[in-house]
């Protein structure tokens, strides 16, 4: 039962433009929502977040939406850059941690 | 900060075999959590403790796991009876009461 869903599997971006990832989840009752980046060997790392009672958040290049009546969210990168390259999982919060099944972004130079 | 730190990286062994791994959270962090993943997917939510007390359990934690978490410090996770089925990787993740998890690089599991 995957409560929280990434259907992109893979992304690729030109350097400098826009990158946007998407999530979608099922449960409405989740009261914060996570975007975590990910290299190869290493364990996930927190990039932003988001309560449920806001719509947006921004942090430097990174914002993340919320649409909580579509029970959609997503990452928006810009400008991309090559370190970007990485797998983004988004998670959701209950009473634990749900996360996505990530999707592997390439920035290209 | 040293970062939350897992021991060990890897680790190899045949079915039916017990493993125990151990999790060493940031210092000052009141929660450490418990994940699995496996190839293709996310991290799977297995059990969660704020200082010593264990607060939530995953159904995925079968009676065959068990994580303890005694001074309220490391956290050990223990498999019984291992099956072809738990080769993946284990993640620990530590926060300050907060939602930002820090985690450590894991201990991948393979079952012969």
């Amino acid at each position: 039962d995957q409560q929280v869903k990434q259907n992109s599997p893979s992304l690729s971006v030109q350097e400098g433009r826009i990158s946007i990832l998407n999530c979608d989840y099922t449960n409405s009752m989740f009261d914060y929502f996570l975007w975590y980046k990910k290299y190869p060997a290493e364990g996930p790392t927190f990039l932003i977040s988001i309560s449920s009672i806001k719509d947006k958040n921004e942090d430097g290049r990174f914002t993340v939406f919320l649409n909580k009546s579509a029970k959609h969210l997503s990452l928006h990168i810009v400008p991309s850059q090559p370190g970007d390259s990485a797998v983004y999982f988004c998670a959701a919060s209950g009473n634990q941690f749900y996360f996505g099944t990530g999707t592997s972004l390439t920035v290209i130079p | 900060d040293t970062g939350v730190s897992q021991d060990p990286r890897h680790k190899i062994t045949k079915r039916g075999q017990n493993v125990t791994f151990r999790c060493d959270p940031i210092s000052e962090h009141n929660r450490l959590y418990w994940y699995r993943q496996t190839l293709g997917q996310g991290p799977e939510f297995l059990t969660y403790f704020q200082n010593e007390a264990q607060l939530e359990k995953s159904r995925l934690l079968s009676d065959r796991f068990s994580a303890e978490r005694p001074k309220g410090s490391f956290s050990t996770l223990e498999i019984q009876r291992t099956e072809q089925g738990d080769s993946a990787m284990y993640l620990c993740a530590s926060s300050l009461g907060g939602l930002d998890q820090h985690f450590g690089d894991g201990t991948r599991l393979s079952i012969l």
